[in-house]
C-alpha cells in the first residue's frame, strides 16, 4: 500500500457523459500527479499540481480539467467522453521539495478504471 | 518532449537467470531515470531509480546502469524469480515531467 489512495476503483459511463476521479496523497505529500494508461498508449502524464497550483502539463486534452483543494486532495474531471478514454487513471503523489519542481519519488495510487460506452 | 524507447517488449527467461531491459532518451538535460513495476491489475511501484550524477545503482539483485554519453540506460535482475514476472517501465524526467517507455513484459519460467 502506497498510502496514496483513489476513488472510485471502477467508473462505467456512456459517450458524452462527465465524471470526476478523486485522489487523496500520502500524508505529508504537497504534489499529486495524474496519469493516463491505455493500451495503445501506455502511461502518459497529464498534469502535476503542487500545493494547490498547477506545476506542469503533459498531453492533458482540453475536455480534462484538475484541480488540487486546500486539503491537498485532487480531483480530475473529464467531460465530453469519448470511447477513447476508456483507460486507467492512476493519481501519484510526492513530497514536493523545491516548490514542485524536482525529481522525487512517485508513489502511485491504485487507480481508477473507467470505461466508456 | 522527452521520447523514452524501450526494449524488449517481452522477455521470457528461465528462473534463475538474468533479465536485462533496456532504455533510450532523447533529451540530454533529463537528469532522473527510476524503473517501476506493474502487476496485473495493480499500480505501478517503484523499484530502483538512478540520477543523472551516478553511472550505476545496486539493490539486492536489481541494478540499473545509466550511460549519458549514448543515453540510454538498462535494468538488470539476476537470480530471477518468479515473482519477478511482472511488467517493467522505464522513465525519464525532464522539463518536469516523467516520460515512460512502452514496458517490457517479464515472464519468468518456472
Amino acid at each position: 500500500d502506497s498510502g496514496v489512495t483513489q476513488t472510485p476503483k471502477h467508473l462505467i459511463t456512456a459517450t458524452g457523459q462527465r465524471v470526476t476521479l478523486r485522489c487523496s496523497p500520502r500524508s505529508g505529500d504537497l504534489s499529486v500527479y495524474w496519469y493516463q494508461q491505455s493500451l495503445d498508449q501506455g502511461l502518459q502524464f497529464l498534469i502535476q499540481y503542487y500545493n494547490g497550483e498547477e506545476r506542469a502539463k503533459g498531453n492533458i486534452l482540453e475536455r480534462f480539467s484538475a484541480q488540487q483543494f486546500p486539503d491537498l486532495h485532487s480531483e480530475l474531471n473529464l467531460s465530453s467522453l469519448e470511447l477513447g478514454d476508456s483507460a486507467l487513471y492512476f493519481c501519484a503523489s510526492s513530497v514536493g521539495t523545491s516548490g514542485g519542481y524536482s525529481t522525487d519519488t512517485q508513489y502511485f495510487g491504485p487507480g481508477t478504471r473507467l470505461t466508456v460506452l | 518532449g522527452e521520447n523514452v524507447e524501450q526494449h524488449p517488449s517481452t522477455l521470457s527467461v528461465q528462473e534463475g537467470d538474468s533479465a536485462v531491459i533496456k532504455c533510450t532518451y532523447s533529451d540530454s538535460a533529463s537528469n532522473y531515470f527510476p524503473w517501476y513495476k506493474q502487476e496485473l491489475g495493480k499500480r505501478p511501484q517503484l523499484i530502483i531509480d538512478i540520477r543523472s550524477n551516478v553511472g550505476e545503482k545496486k539493490d539486492q539483485r536489481i541494478a540499473v546502469t545509466l550511460n549519458k554519453t549514448a543515453k540510454h540506460f538498462s535494468l538488470h535482475i539476476t537470480e530471477t524469480q518468479p515473482e519477478d514476472s511482472a511488467v517493467y517501465f522505464c522513465a525519464a524526467f525532464f522539463d518536469y515531467k516523467l516520460s515512460f517507455g512502452a514496458g517490457t513484459t517479464v515472464t519468468v519460467r518456472a
